[in-house]
C-alpha cells in the first residue's frame, strides 16, 4: 500500500513565521504535490515536482515555496505566515506513468493567528 | 485553463434515497476520476473511466463518462450513512489533475 505522511496533522504559527510543512511518500513516485483546501473552493494547486530539484507553480504560488532535495520527500515553505493562509494543507504523490490516481496523505491543518 | 464543474455544492437526502453528482470539464479530457473525502479525512480515489460512454460500477456507485468526454457522473442507489462524504472529479492537465469543488453528501438516517 502507498504511504504518503505529513508531518504534522495540526498545527498552530503566528504572523510572520517560518513555517514548513513536510511530505514524505513510500512508493518511489516521481510526482509530488500541494494542495490547499478550503470549504467551498476544492482542492487547489500550490506547486508540484515532477523530479528532484524541480518544481512547478500551480494555481496559487503566491506566498509559499516548496523544496524537494530527495525523491521521497516534498516540503511546502510559508516564509511569512499570514492569516490568509489558515487552512488544512494536502499533499499527494503519484507515478509519472499514465495513471494519474494521486494517493493523499492525512493533511495539515494549520492555523495562523 | 482548464475548468472543472460540479454540482451539486451540496445534497442532504434521506438514507435510502438516490443521490447523483455532476462534473463538467471546459476541455474534451482524456479520463476523468472521482474520490471520496470522508468528513476529517483525506481524498481517496475511487475510480478512473478514459473510454467515451463508459459505465462502471463499484456496489451501489455508478460512474458514467459522456460520450464527448467532457462531463461525467456519479450515481449512488439507495444511499447508506456510510456514503457521507464529499466527492471530488478530477481531470488531467498537463501534469497536474484539475478537480471539481466537490459535492457534499449528507444522508439522513
Amino acid at each position: 500500500d502507498v504511504k504518503v505522511t505529513q508531518s504534522s496533522r495540526y498545527l498552530v504559527k503566528r504572523t510572520g513565521e517560518k513555517v514548513f510543512l513536510e511530505c514524505v511518500q513510500d512508493m518511489d513516485h516521481e510526482n509530488m504535490f500541494w494542495y490547499r483546501q478550503d470549504p467551498g473552493l476544492g482542492l487547489r494547486l500550490i506547486y508540484f515536482s515532477y523530479d528532484v530539484k524541480m518544481k512547478e507553480k500551480g494555481d496559487i504560488p503566491e506566498g509559499y515555496s516548496v523544496s524537494r532535495e530527495k525523491k521521497e520527500r516534498f516540503s511546502l515553505i510559508l516564509e511569512s505566515a499570514s492569516t490568509n493562509q489558515t487552512s488544512m494543507y494536502l499533499c499527494a504523490s503519484r507515478t509519472g506513468t499514465e495513471s494519474y490516481e494521486q494517493y493523499f496523505g492525512p493533511g495539515t491543518r494549520l492555523t495562523v493567528t | 485553463g482548464q475548468q472543472v464543474m460540479q454540482i451539486p455544492q451540496y445534497q442532504h437526502v434521506q438514507e435510502g434515497e438516490d443521490f447523483t453528482t455532476y462534473c463538467n470539464s471546459s476541455t474534451t479530457l482524456s479520463n476523468i476520476q472521482w474520490y471520496k473525502q470522508r468528513p476529517g479525512g483525506h481524498p481517496v480515489f475511487l475510480i478512473q473511466l478514459v473510454k467515451s460512454g463508459e459505465v462502471k460500477k463499484q456496489k451501489r456507485l455508478t460512474f458514467q463518462f459522456g460520450e464527448a468526454k467532457k462531463n461525467s457522473s456519479l450515481h449512488i442507489t439507495a444511499t447508506q450513512t456510510t456514503d457521507v462524504g464529499t466527492y471530488f472529479c478530477a481531470g488531467p492537465w498537463g501534469n497536474k489533475l484539475v478537480f471539481g469543488a466537490g459535492t457534499i453528501l449528507r444522508v439522513k438516517s
